[in-house]
This record gives structure tokens, C-alpha cells and sequence, in this order.
């Protein structure tokens, strides 16, 4: 099945820096990369999904790329905010066989001011 | 409701009983997942229902967990003889996903569940 490695584990940024968190997975025919967001004592949410027929996608601060050659996508923030200080999940799946959606461990992300 | 609905949201258990986790999810909602969040890890695949479909159980980690989906809506999670590492929080999450339609997951609250 599906294996998705994340990294970094924690990651410490100054406000106003940009953060860059890689997730490589394994299965090459997974077609959809999402990433959620769980604020401290909240559940995931969301962010941002990218599909594997596009190698990027934007909405505002947030970016993410894939490269299916390397089997690996990463989520790019820019002008980090305090607010943008959160766990972060990548995922993978192959959506049209409808398997299971699999997260990475996760990055800690702290935006300092 | 209007979102995912997790209960009971605190269980604390003893070591040896068996305990059950309901998710109510999203109505029309035809994916159904269940993960688990131990302290400081990851989302845990456990299982995954899909419409009409047999579930995906490849992420259940003993043959103590078990999990069912009645009429396609609620589902109950069933962990039998509890150990102390199953404590940790069990999400479920409902997204609406087809052939081509790419669900979002939405995540309920959480069941915390501790065994002393």
C-alpha cells in the first residue's frame, strides 16, 4: 500500500520567512495530494490539493509543486504569519481506484514574531 | 447535523475492556474514514469505507479493532480488550468522492480515548 514520508518533523521560522515542508511517497500511481492543516486542539482542515495531471498550484501565500518523476510534492508558504503556526499533513491516493487517503506524520510549523 | 459528529468525546476505559466509538458523518456523504492520533504522531490510516464497496481494513493494527458502516451512514469503531497504547484520539472523517470527484475529508472532533 501507500507509504508517505514528510519532512521536516518541526520547523521554526521567523515572521515573514517562507517554510518549505517535502513529502516523497511511494505508490507511483497515487493521483491526488492534499494538505490539511490541525490547529492546536482542532481538527485537520483543508488547505490546499493538487492533482497529478498539474506540477503546480497557487492560492495566495500558499503554493504547492509535485514532481511525479521523484514521486515527491512539497508545500510552500510564503510570508509566514503567526497564525500559520500549525501541524501540517501531506496525503496521497489514487482517487479514481478509491483507496484510502494516506498522511505523512506531519510537520510542526512556528511562525515567531 | 451539520458537520461530522464523534462520540463519546472522552472515554476512559480499564485495561482489558472493550470499548465503541460512533461517527455520524456528513449526511450523503459516501467515504467514511477512521484515524488515529496518538501524542505528537501522525494520522493513522485504520480503515476506510467507500459506498457499496468492502472496506479497506489494511490499517487496523490487531484483530481487536474492527469497524462497521450500517446503511452507509453511521459507523461504529470497536476496539475489544483495550491496551494501554490504544489510548491516543480517534478521528473519523466523511467526504463525498466518485470517479472523478476528489472528496475533501471533513473531520469530526475526536474521540480522546484513555485506558489506565
Amino acid at each position: 500500500g501507500e507509504n508517505v514520508e514528510q519532512h521536516p518533523s518541526t520547523l521554526s521560522v521567523q515572521e515573514g520567512d517562507s517554510a518549505v515542508i517535502k513529502c516523497t511517497y511511494s505508490d507511483s500511481a497515487s493521483n491526488y495530494f492534499p494538505w490539511y492543516k490541525q490547529e492546536l486542539g482542532k481538527r485537520p482542515q483543508l488547505i490546499i490539493d493538487i492533482r497529478s495531471n498539474v506540477g503546480e498550484k497557487k492560492d495566495q501565500r500558499i503554493a504547492v509543486t509535485l514532481n511525479k518523476t521523484a514521486k515527491h510534492f512539497s508545500l510552500h508558504i510564503t510570508e509566514t504569519q503567526p497564525e500559520d503556526s500549525a501541524v501540517y499533513f501531506c496525503a496521497a491516493s489514487i482517487r479514481q481506484a478509491g483507496t484510502a487517503l494516506i498522511f505523512g506524520k506531519g510537520t510542526t510549523l512556528s511562525v515567531s514574531s | 447535523g451539520a458537520g461530522v459528529s464523534q462520540s463519546p468525546s472522552n472515554k476512559v476505559t480499564e485495561k482489558g475492556k472493550d470499548v465503541e466509538l460512533r461517527c455520524d458523518p456528513i449526511s450523503g456523504h459516501t467515504a467514511l474514514y477512521w484515524y488515529r492520533q496518538s501524542l505528537g504522531q501522525g494520522l493513522e490510516f485504520l480503515i476506510y469505507f467507500q459506498g457499496n464497496s468492502a472496506p479497506d481494513k489494511s490499517g487496523l493494527p490487531s484483530d481487536r479493532f474492527s469497524a462497521e458502516r450500517t446503511g452507509g451512514s453511521v459507523s461504529t469503531l470497536t476496539i475489544q480488550r483495550t491496551q494501554q497504547e490504544d489510548s491516543a484520539v480517534y478521528l473519523c472523517a466523511s467526504s463525498f468522492e466518485g470517479r472523478i470527484i476528489t472528496g475533501e475529508l471533513f473531520f469530526g472532533e475526536g474521540s480522546r480515548l484513555t485506558v489506565l
